[in-house]
């Protein structure tokens, strides 16, 4: 398809353990964004990438979060030792331009830390 | 401090009726732009609406308008004519350079 896609859909996981979630961008979009959504909750901003600039990680809520972009395309979010609290639905958006300001958002990985 | 308000956790409309979705928010920046997304119960975040700062008439996208009030800092959702459909979650947004920020979201329930 020609959307923005995620994978997996769904993780379970015991804590502890390290996942990785990745984002597939709509082509030629050179901005990619993590948000993180936990239950009933709004977009909770984690890290963004534009072109071959460094990325802004401001929003990541620790260093057990990391991520990274190859070749200006698919970007994947690392957690390391997940604990219960990283339980959410972690959403990839990308955008071509922020002029108009339209992301376009995958469906989400969402992952349960037991 | 919160970038972003929405001060309606849940609404309900009467289907065919018209229904305002509050948003406010906090800059210094002069140029922003503002959103608003709708989240259905199958999570996809579905973009409705833009409003750039500069912008000298409020948005309209088919049933979708946003009444921009620049120096009350508020950017509220007009839904006219609800649907069914309508129902759902509801984010207002700001993007300050290339940094987007998303309220808490209001939640739309259309009854028939």
């Amino acid at each position: 398809g020609a959307g923005v896609s995620q994978s997996p859909s769904n993780k379970v996981t015991e804590k502890g353990k390290d996942v990785e979630l990745r984002c597939d961008p709509i082509s030629g979009h050179t901005a990619l964004y993590w948000y993180r959504q936990s239950l009933g909750q709004g977009l909770e901003f984690l890290i963004y990438f534009q072109g071959n600039s460094a990325p802004d990680k401001s929003g990541l809520p620790s260093d057990r979060f990391s991520a990274e972009r190859t070749g200006g395309s698919v970007s994947t979010l690392t957690i390391q030792r997940t604990q219960q609290e990283d339980s959410a639905v972690y959403l990839c958006a990308s955008s071509f331009s922020l002029n108009t300001g339209e992301l376009f958002f995958g469906e989400g990985s969402r992952l349960t830390v037991l | 401090a919160q970038k972003i308000t929405q001060t309606q956790p849940g609404m309900f409309v009467q289907e065919k009726e018209a229904v305002t979705l509050d948003c406010t928010y906090d800059t210094s920046d002069p140029s922003y732009g503002l959103f608003w997304y709708k989240q259905p119960s199958s999570g996809e975040m579905i973009f409705l609406i833009y409003q750039g700062s500069y912008d000298q008439q409020n948005a309209t996208e088919g049933r979708y308008s946003l009444n921009f009030q620049k120096a009350r800092k508020s950017a509220n959702l007009v839904i006219s004519a609800s649907q069914l459909g309508d129902s759902a979650m509801y984010f207002c947004a700001m993007r300050e350079g290339h940094k987007l920020s998303f309220g808490a979201g209001t939640t739309v329930t259309v009854r028939a």
